[in-house]
Parts: structure tokens; C-alpha cells; sequence
């Protein structure tokens, strides 16, 4: 079965810096890879996907993310972050091939200072 | 707006109590999903439904969890005799086949 660890439960950067949130994996082949951003009363929305083809995935809201299958990595980055980027962020991992069910790593808080 | 809809957002329950959630999917939609979400944690998947088949039912929490979705369109989650533990927030997700699943904002229960 998959996994997905985020080893950061919460990461304070200030307005205009730069953000990289941490995420990795468990799976035996390669996994579909997804990070979603959740905002207090607001349901999962997804920030981008991998699947196969390049490593460095654009998404939406100025994100990025890339997979580094030696690592078991899919970190999300972002070059100057906006105070409305502050929510929770979840990386998850699903089976290739299978039923496409996620599995969802705990969730990094990001703090944004002004 | 055509995002997937969930009722009620929040319901307070004493425990012993039976409830049931509401999840109205992307109307093209033809898979829906059930998550619970706890606090600090990441969505925790329960069961998911292609169409009106439950193709997956193994990871529902307890036999006092049951989920329906009879015509194909709305699907309604049922949690008999709550318990304490059962407090979380419920999320439902849609997609078309095994494309991008999409949340709606979640029932938030308490349980007394």
C-alpha cells in the first residue's frame, strides 16, 4: 500500500519569499501524485498532478512541483508567495494503474507573515 | 455554481443518535467518493461509488457506516448509533471516471 509522509506540520514564511513544502512517498512503481490546498471553510482543491512525462509540473496559483523518483519526492514550490496562500496543504499518492483512491499525507500548515 | 455540495455543513448529534449526510456531485459526473477528514490529519478515504455500483466498501470505519447513492446522482452517508470518535469532517469528492476528483466543502459533525 502507498504512503505519503509531509514531514512539516507547519511552515511560517514571510510575503514575497520563496516556499518549498516537503513531501514523500511510499510506492513500489510509479505513483500519480497530486498536491491539494485547503482554506478554512473551504473543500480540497487541487494545485496540480503528476501522472507521467516531465518531472517539473506547473499548476495553478503560480505552483510547481517536481517528482524525483530517487528521492520519493514530489515537493511544491512557489517563487514569492502571497498572503493568500496561507491555508493547508496535502500531498497525496495513488496507485498507478489502480482505482485512482489518493492517499493523503497529514497536511502542512503554511503561516504567512506579512 | 455546479461544484459538488454537501448538507448539511455542520450537525451536532448526541451520541446513540443516527445521522446522514447529504453529497450532491458535478452533475457529469459518474463517480463520487466519501472521505473523513480529523483534525491535523489528511482526508482518510471510506468508500466510493461508480455510478450506483459501491465499488469499494472494505475501508468504511465500522458496520454502523453505510453509504447510498440509488440513482446514479446524489449519494447520502449514514453513521447509526454516533460515538464521540465519530466527530470529524466528512468530504465528498466527484470526478468522471478516474479523472481529477472534486471536493465539496465538507459536513462537519460533533457528537455530544
Amino acid at each position: 500500500a502507498q504512503s505519503v509522509t509531509q514531514p512539516d506540520i507547519h511552515i511560517t514564511v514571510s510575503e514575497g519569499a520563496s516556499l518549498e513544502l516537503r513531501c514523500n512517498y511510499s510506492y513500489g512503481a510509479t505513483p500519480y501524485l497530486f498536491w491539494y490546498v485547503q482554506s478554512p471553510g473551504q473543500g480540497l482543491q487541487l494545485l496540480l498532478k503528476y501522472f507521467s512525462g516531465d518531472t517539473l509540473v506547473q499548476g495553478i496559483k503560480g505552483f510547481e512541483a517536481e517528482f524525483k523518483r530517487s528521492q520519493s519526492s514530489f515537493n511544491l514550490r512557489k517563487p514569492s508567495v502571497h498572503w493568500s496562500d496561507a491555508a493547508e496543504y496535502f500531498c497525496a499518492v495513488a496507485a498507478s494503474g489502480g482505482s485512482y483512491i489518493p492517499t493523503f499525507g497529514r497536511g502542512t500548515s503554511l503561516i504567512v507573515h506579512p | 455554481d455546479t461544484g459538488v455540495s454537501q448538507n448539511p455543513r455542520h450537525k451536532i448529534t448526541k451520541r446513540g443518535q443516527n445521522v446522514t449526510f447529504r453529497c450532491d456531485p458535478i452533475s457529469e459526473h459518474n463517480r463520487l467518493y466519501w472521505y473523513r477528514q480529523t483534525l491535523g490529519q489528511g482526508p482518510e478515504f471510506l468508500t466510493y461509488f461508480q455510478n450506483e455500483a459501491q465499488l469499494e466498501k472494505s475501508r468504511l470505519l465500522s458496520d454502523r457506516f453505510s453509504a447510498e447513492r440509488p440513482k446514479g446522482s446524489f449519494s447520502t452517508l449514514e453513521i447509526q448509533r454516533t460515538e464521540q470518535g465519530d466527530s470529524a469532517m466528512y468530504l465528498c469528492a466527484s470526478s468522471f471516471a478516474q479523472e481529477t476528483q472534486y471536493f465539496g466543502p465538507g459536513t462537519r459533525l460533533l457528537v455530544l
